[in-house]
């Protein structure tokens, strides 16, 4: 059962943002660094946003992170059809010890 | 550019075992830990723990301890997976992720920073169906 929890999924046009949510606690979010995955249908996930608000090389500035408290937000600008995938967060929890995962969140463009 | 290719689906019977290869190109495979993760069918994404590419030492999550076990052949820069008396709910896709967070040593990969900052690339997956 993931201890980070998404909306289950979100949708807007060709062109509009949208945000995704992780809300999880202080022995995760609140403590330690949130990444971002972007899953697209049938492949690996894939790393888009690490360290709270960092972007890996070739990840274009559409996507961005942030955090406040326990809670992380990925957003995403001019949304095209091919950004349709399933999106997770994830972060390490210091209770478990383990690294978690949200729930994933499907984004319909 | 840096790859992890996965060895390729497997069918197994329920009792039997199955080991999956993660090889690692375009960097020195030493230098980061292994982690390897797992996603039941239309499901999340779930961390089963990780392994220092430099010792050969694993680490379990809780859930992965017993039945699972990560090893290396670092002649060939790779990490394996096997699993062992093949439970039908181990049907799954098993991806093994580098974790750019941390830097194996001869102790561990992780000091101030923990697993999971960074896992970046990821295997392309390697599906296992357990099915009489």
């Amino acid at each position: 059962q993931s201890v980070l929890t998404q909306p289950p999924s979100v949708s807007a046009a060709p062109g509009q943002k949208v945000t995704i949510s992780c809300s999880g606690s202080s022995s995760n979010i609140g403590n330690n660094y949130v990444s971002w995955y972007q899953q697209l249908p049938g492949t690996a996930p894939k790393l888009l946003i690490y360290e709270d608000n960092k972007r890996p090389s070739g990840i274009p500035d559409r996507f961005s992170g942030s955090k406040s408290g326990t809670s992380a937000t990925l957003g995403i600008t001019g949304l095209q059809t091919g950004d349709e995938a399933d999106y997770y967060c994830g972060s390490w929890d210091s209770s478990l010890p383990a690294v978690v995962f949200g729930t994933g969140t499907k984004v319909t463009v | 550019q840096v790859h992890l290719v996965q060895s390729g689906s497997e069918l197994k019977k329920p009792g039997a075992s199955v080991k999956i290869s993660c090889k690692a190109s375009g960097y020195t495979f030493s230098t980061y830990p292994m982690n390897w993760v797992r996603q039941a069918p239309g499901q999340g994404l779930e961390w089963m723990g990780w392994i220092n590419t430099n010792t050969g030492n694993p680490t379990y999550a809780q859930g992965f301890t017993g039945r699972f076990v990560f090893f290396l052949d670092t002649s060939v820069s790779t990490a394996y997976l096997q699993i062992s008396s093949l439970k039908a709910e181990d049907t799954a896709v098993y991806y093994c992720v580098r974790d750019l967070g941390g830097y194996c040593g001869s102790s561990s990969c992780y000091g101030a920073a923990p697993p999971g900052n960074w896992f970046d690339p990821w295997g392309q997956g390697t599906l296992v169906t357990v099915s009489s």
